[in-house]
């Protein structure tokens, strides 16, 4: 059972605008959520994080938004650049019970010049 | 993120062979993490080992697939018997501290299963 979703396979974003990609959950135990990055024949790099604490986490172009009452959280990338073009995996875990991250199927972003 | 050593980075086996990926973590990391991404699929899972001792490995298959982190050397996966469904990006991690956070991922070793 996928217990994190991402909706949309792919993004495609103009350089310079927002990009927006967005994950959904069902496990409302879930306490800490993760965005990657991956590259190509790469593994993935962590890029933001965000506990449950809290509804917005800022790192210079990127911010992550959570609302729990939704189970939905969302990253923000403003001003988009080509470089960022990759695949984004939402992940997620439950602190208290075990130790795995649960991972979405990817975002396929886009960014053109 | 270059730090996670994993090899082969491309594995081609035949049905019931036996596939051995192996993973070195980042310096200063004892903790190891083991990820299957299947074609068009998320990262699943598998296991989480400390150095000698298998500490959580609830996404594990039952058969057939075994890990280990020895006192000296990489941490192994094994999967004995390939069938075509394993083929698939296995992904290590490491991380110094326990919990699954900021995991540090390797390159991936690419299982195909003729």
């Amino acid at each position: 059972d996928q217990q994190v979703k991402q909706n949309s396979p792919s993004l495609s974003v103009q350089e310079g605008r927002i990009s927006i990609l967005n994950c959904d959950y069902t496990n409302s135990m879930f306490d800490y959520f993760l965005w990657y990055k991956k590259y190509p024949a790469e593994g993935p790099t962590f890029l933001i994080s965000i506990s449950s604490i809290k509804d917005k986490n800022e790192d210079g172009r990127f911010t992550v938004f959570l609302n729990k009452s939704a189970k939905h959280l969302s990253l923000h990338i403003v001003p988009s650049q080509p470089g960022d073009s990759a695949v984004y995996f939402c992940a997620a875990r439950n602190s208290n019970s075990g130790y795995a991250l649960n991972f979405g199927k990817g975002t396929s972003l886009l960014v053109t010049p | 993120n270059a730090g996670v050593m994993q090899n082969p980075r491309h594995l081609v086996r035949r049905r019931g062979q036996e596939a051995r990926l192996r993973c070195s973590p980042m310096k200063g990391h004892s903790h190891v993490y083991w990820y299957r991404q299947l074609p068009e699929e998320g990262l699943k899972f598998m296991v989480y080992l400390q150095k000698e001792n298998i500490i959580d490995e609830s996404g594990m298959p039952k058969e057939r697939f075994s890990a280990e982190f020895p006192k000296e050397g990489p941490s192994i996966l094994r999967i004995q018997q390939v069938v075509r469904g394993d083929s698939a990006a296995y992904f290590c991690a490491s991380s110094r501290q326990g919990m699954a956070g900021e995991l540090f991922f390797g390159e991936g070793s690419r299982l195909t299963v003729l």
